[in-house]
């Protein structure tokens, strides 16, 4: 079975420049959620999908940052323009559900790097 | 609010050495616990985890038990090999609201 895919894997840009990042989930997986790990720190979330709505966008800085998950199933996350402080890896995860049984998957990661 | 506490790292140990990495958390409710490894260029990887106290998390001889009392969810390994060198990251998931609560990780380097 094929796991979260995402592209690009790396990424070079310069600040104010805008960027977007593309996850394909795991088949059947109606949950997806965008996270930022910045260099030495865990994952924090970013916006988690139910099917097409997002459900906790409470941390997503939304002057800049968009996503969207048109038929439930892939999913972007842009950035519009890029700053400095955005360099971190993006991971994308997805889980059956959001139930206290289900477990996430991580992708690899996209490595974002702002000049 | 909701949070994990990870001893920081690196842990530097020999091969065959005995593995503890502890976590503790702060959470209402029952909340699941996991850990994740995080090998170097790679997303993070489900190792184990508890969805009740006292139950007792295993895979790849790793083992932790989730404490309510204690609030702790502590990672160990009785022999680690160099293939265990990576990052480890405690988190939490909510009860209710399902949501994801990382540690910052612990990397552990096992030196042959």
């Amino acid at each position: 079975e094929a796991g979260v895919v995402q592209s690009p894997r790396y990424k070079i840009i310069e600040k104010k420049q805008p960027v977007a990042f593309w996850c394909n989930p795991i088949s059947g997986h109606n949950t997806l959620y965008w996270y930022l790990q910045n260099l030495g720190q865990g994952p924090e979330l970013l916006i988690r999908y139910e099917n097409e709505e997002a459900v906790d966008d409470s941390q997503l800085p939304k002057d800049r940052f968009s996503a969207e998950r048109l038929k439930g199933v892939d999913s972007t996350l842009k950035i519009q323009p890029a700053e400095l402080g955005d360099s971190a890896v993006y991971l994308c995860a997805s889980s059956p559900g959001s139930g206290s049984t289900d477990t996430q998957y991580f992708g690899p990661g996209t490595r974002l790097t702002v000049l | 609010g909701d949070s994990v506490t990870q001893m920081e790292g690196p842990v530097t140990l020999s091969e065959e050495a005995f593995l503890t990495i502890n976590c503790t958390y702060t959470a209402t409710g029952y909340p699941s616990l996991f850990w994740y490894v995080q090998y170097p260029g790679e997303g993070l990887q489900l190792l184990l985890k508890a969805t009740k106290a006292d139950d007792k998390g295993s895979n790849k001889g790793f083992e932790a038990t989730y404490r309510k009392e204690t609030t702790s969810f502590h990672l160990e390994k009785g022999s680690v090999q160099v293939s265990d060198s990576a990052v480890y990251f405690c988190a939490l998931k909510t009860s209710g609201t399902y949501k994801y609560i990382f540690g910052t990780g612990t990397r552990l380097k096992v030196l042959a």
